[in-house]
Formats: structure tokens, sequence, C-alpha cells
């Protein structure tokens, strides 16, 4: 069975600095994987997704994150954090179809 | 490019109702999947359908239940509503399988 374990329930950076948010995966096959951003009482907004090919991924935003094969991570990073980028973050790992399993989420506070 | 729609946005039911949510996937998708998200569980997977036919199911009872019509809009219903059901219920449509999968907003439902 798949799972995504999200390091993290809370993270608070200040405005411009690095933002890391942490996600390892288990997957009995080679996974997709995603992030999704959800701002309060909307949907959730793909940031980026690995399927195949170059692990790192480069999304919307400034985000990009590194798929990890040997550490079974998939990590999300911005360089500079933007108070804009202050929402719930979600990482999910997809292996049958459209199925997406995700992570309990990482909300992320920017601090002026 | 209209997105997903959701309707309603926000519903109020007393226990033992039911309750039917609408989705209208993205013009062309195919794929309509749902998931379920609340404070205590997070994002859970309901059920996925492609082309009409339900091709995954996640752990939920009986009294959920879904379809998907020929032009691929989809319906969810809940019977015999539990104060537990109270949720932001998430539609997500895709083009085809393992393609990403974009969310609307979301149908809140309160069950009092």
């Amino acid at each position: 069975a798949q799972s995504v374990t999200q390091l993290g329930s809370h993270v608070s950076v200040s405005e411009g600095a690095l933002v890391l948010l942490r996600c390892n995966y288990s997957s009995s096959v080679p996974p997709y994987l995603f992030w999704y951003v959800q701002y309060p009482n909307q949907g959730l907004q793909l940031l980026l997704k690995y399927t195949t090919g170059a692990t790192l991924v480069k999304g919307i935003n400034g985000f990009e994150a590194e798929f990890k094969k040997s550490e079974t991570s998939f990590h999300l990073t911005k360089p500079s954090a933007h108070m804009s980028d202050a929402a719930e973050y979600f990482c999910a790992v997809s292996d049958n179809g459209n199925k997406l399993v995700f992570g309990a989420g990482t909300i992320l506070r920017v601090k002026s | 490019k209209a997105g997903v729609t959701q309707t309603p946005r926000y519903l109020i039911k007393t226990r033992g109702q039911q309750v039917t949510l609408s989705c209208s996937p993205i013009s062309g998708h195919r794929s309509v999947s749902w998931y379920q998200q609340t404070p205590g569980q997070g994002l859970q997977f309901l059920f996925e359908y492609f082309s009409e036919t339900q091709r995954n199911k996640g752990n939920f009872p009986g009294r959920f239940s879904g379809r998907q019509f020929s032009n691929s809009r989809s319906e969810m219903n809940v019977s015999t509503l539990e104060l537990g059901d109270s949720a932001l219920y998430l539609c997500a449509s895709s083009i085809d399988l393992n393609t990403e999968a974009f969310f609307g907003q979301g149908t809140r439902l309160t069950v009092v």
C-alpha cells in the first residue's frame, strides 16, 4: 500500500527565507509524485509533479522538488518565501490510475 | 477554459437525510475522482470514475455512492447522513489515466 509522510504539520519561515517542506513516500512500484497547495476554503492547486525522467522538477510560483529514489523523498523547496506562499501544502503519491494518496499536509506560515 | 465546477458550494443537512453533490469536469476530461477532506482524517479518496465506469473505490461505507454520466459529469450521493460526514468534498478531473488532476473548489457539507 502506498503512503505519504509529511514531516512537520506546521512550518514557519521569514519572508525571503528558504522554504523546505519535507515529504517521504512509500510505494511498491515507481510512483507518480505531486505537490498541491490549498488556500483557505479553496480546492487544491497543482504546484508540480514527477512522473518519469528528470528528478528535479520545477513548478509554478518558483517552487521545485527533487525526487530521490534512494531516500524515498520528494521535498519541496523555494529559495525565497513570499507572504502569498502562506497556505497548506500537500504531498501526494499515485501508482494506480488517478487515485491519489495524500500526506497529512503542512501549513506554511510566512512572517514579515 | 472553465475549471472543475462543483455545486453547491455549501450545504447544511440533518442527520438521517441524504445528499447529492455534483461535479462538472473540465471539458474533454474523462476521469472524475472524489475526495473527502476533514480535519481529523485529512484527504481521503472516495472513488474514481472513468468513461462512466467506477475504476477505484476507497474505504468508505456503502452509504457513499457515485456515478458518472455520458458527458463525464459526476454525482456523489451520501445516504443516511451522520455527523461525521461533515466535510469538504472535493472533485478532481483528469484528461485520461495517470495524468494530472485538477480540483474544484469543493462542496462544504455540514450535518447537524
